[in-house]
């Protein structure tokens, strides 16, 4: 089985400022990450993934992830949060050999001025 | 855009009835992927088909069913809905069947149940 954490509902920051969203991952295998961001009334938009190589991943807008295969974390993060970069946050796990995408349960961004 | 479809936007329907989701993925792409998105469970994975054939299945229930067409698009059929079944079900596709690709997702079709 696979899982995805993501402990905070919600993070607040100050335009300006780095930004963090924790996500740990359980998987029995190799595992595919992926950030996606959802703002009010749209689909998901891909980020970025991390599939091998690197552990520093970077992505679209921005961000960036860092996979952590002993504490079993990709958080991902921004060094300067905009204020347009207020969404919902979803981290995704999917195995090598797998065909599923695992959410985890989201966590909103906010970012005031 | 994300270059996936998905029709209707918004559907309202009475309890006991039965709708159909319309989903066109990518250009070139043969995996289709729904997902059902409600604020008690968050975003679930239903069902994924690749180039007609069911190749993956979550937690979709037993009143919901679908398939995908020679062309490539792919329709969720939800039936005797529930008052709970109201949600945004989500379309998603990736060129291949399992590996690193990414998802990319629809629009949504939120569909209300009364």
């Amino acid at each position: 089985a696979q899982s995805v954490a993501q402990p905070e509902d919600q993070v607040n920051v100050a335009e300006g400022n780095p930004l963090t969203v924790k996500c740990t991952y359980s998987v029995s295998g190799n595992p595919y990450l992926f950030w996606y961001v959802q703002y009010p009334n749209r689909g998901l938009q891909f980020l970025l993934k991390y599939i091998t190589g690197d552990n520093l991943v970077k992505g679209s807008y921005g961000f960036e992830a860092e996979f952590n295969k002993s504490q079993t974390s990709f958080h991902l993060k921004k060094p300067s949060a905009l204020v347009s970069d207020s969404a919902l946050y979803f981290c995704a796990v999917r195995l090598d050999a797998g065909n599923m995408l695992t959410f985890g349960g989201g966590t909103r961004l906010m970012v005031k001025p | 855009d994300s270059g996936v479809t998905q029709t209707p936007k918004h559907l309202i329907t009475a309890t006991g009835q039965r709708v159909t989701l319309r989903c066109s993925p990518r250009s070139g792409d043969l995996s289709v992927y729904w997902y059902q998105q409600s604020l008690d469970q968050g975003l679930q994975f239903l069902i994924q088909y690749y180039n007609g054939e069911e190749r993956a299945k979550g937690n979709i229930l037993e009143r919901f069913s679908a398939q995908q067409f020679p062309d490539l698009h792919s329709e969720l059929n939800l039936s005797s809905l529930e008052l709970g079944d109201s949600a945004l079900y989500f379309c998603a596709s990736s060129p291949r069947l399992a590996g690193g690709a990414e998802q990319y997702f629809g629009p949504g079709t939120r569909l209300t149940v009364t």
